[in-house]
C-alpha cells in the first residue's frame, strides 16, 4: 500500500465550486504539505504543517484553506474555485528530524476549474 | 532568499549515453540539496541529496551528483543512461537549519533508445 494517498486522483469542477483534496499518509510523520505544480513553475509551497496543532501559510496561500484533523490527516480546500487553480496538487509529508527532512509525495491529484 | 534554478528545459540523450542535469542554487547559509524525480502520473520520488561531507552523493538507480561550493552547482550526473530514465527530475535547496525547500522548475528528460 502506497505511504502517501490522495483522494481524487482527478476531478474536474466549475468556477465558484467548493473543493477539497484529501491528504493520508501511514508513515508516522509530523510534518505535512501540500504543493501545487504548474508547467515550468516547478512546485509552489501552500501550506504546510509541523503537527496537529501548527499550521502554516507557504508562498501562495490565497484562495486555499488547510485543515489537519489528525497527524495522518490533511486536507486542502478551494472555497470558491477559479480556473488558475487549474493544476496539479501534491502532498507531501517528512518526519522533521535533524533537519534534513526528505519529503515523501502522494500520487497527485489534478485538479480542473471550469 | 533561497532560489533555484535548472536552466535546461530538456536534456536529449542517447541510451548508454552519460546524462547530466544541471541545476544551480542561492542560499544564504549552508544547503541542503536534493534530487527528485517524477514519472508519468506520479507523485515526486527521492533520489539523493547532500547535507555535508563528500562532494559526490549516490543515490538511487546509479545516479549521483555532484556538490561544488564555487559554483555553487548540484549537477545530476549517471555514467550509462537508460530508457527507462526518461522522466522529470527537480533539483531541490533548503538552508540548513531552515525548514522551507524551494524547487527547481524541473527538466525532463529524454532517452532514446
Amino acid at each position: 500500500d502506497a505511504d502517501v494517498t490522495q483522494t481524487p486522483r482527478n476531478r474536474i469542477t466549475k468556477t465558484g465550486k467548493r473543493i477539497m483534496l484529501e491528504c493520508s499518509q501511514t508513515k508516522g510523520h509530523d510534518r505535512m504539505y501540500w504543493y501545487r505544480q504548474d508547467p515550468g513553475l516547478g512546485l509552489r509551497l501552500i501550506y504546510y504543517s509541523f503537527d496537529v496543532k501548527d499550521i502554516n501559510k507557504g508562498e501562495i496561500s490565497d484562495g486555499y484553506s488547510v485543515s489537519r484533523q489528525a497527524q495522518a490527516k490533511f486536507s486542502l480546500s478551494l472555497e470558491s474555485a477559479i480556473p488558475n487553480q487549474t493544476a496539479l496538487y501534491f502532498c507531501a509529508t517528512s518526519a522533521g528530524t535533524s533537519g534534513v527532512d526528505t519529503q515523501y509525495f502522494g500520487p497527485g491529484t489534478r485538479l480542473t476549474v471550469l | 532568499a533561497q532560489s533555484v534554478a535548472q536552466p535546461e528545459d530538456q536534456v536529449n540523450v542517447a541510451e548508454g549515453n552519460p546524462l547530466t542535469v544541471k541545476c544551480t542554487y542561492s542560499v544564504s547559509g549552508n544547503p541542503y540539496l536534493f534530487w527528485y524525480v517524477q514519472y508519468p502520473n506520479r507523485g515526486l520520488q527521492f533520489l539523493l541529496k547532500y547535507i555535508t561531507g563528500d562532494n559526490l552523493v549516490k543515490g538511487s538507480y546509479g545516479f549521483e551528483a555532484e556538490f561544488n561550493k564555487s559554483q555553487t552547482s548540484f549537477h545530476l550526473k549517471k555514467p550509462s543512461a537508460l530508457v527507462s530514465d526518461s522522466a522529470l527530475y527537480f533539483c531541490a535547496v533548503r538552508e540548513g537549519g531552515g525548514f522551507k525547500t524551494i524547487f527547481g522548475a524541473g527538466t525532463r528528460l529524454f532517452v532514446k533508445a
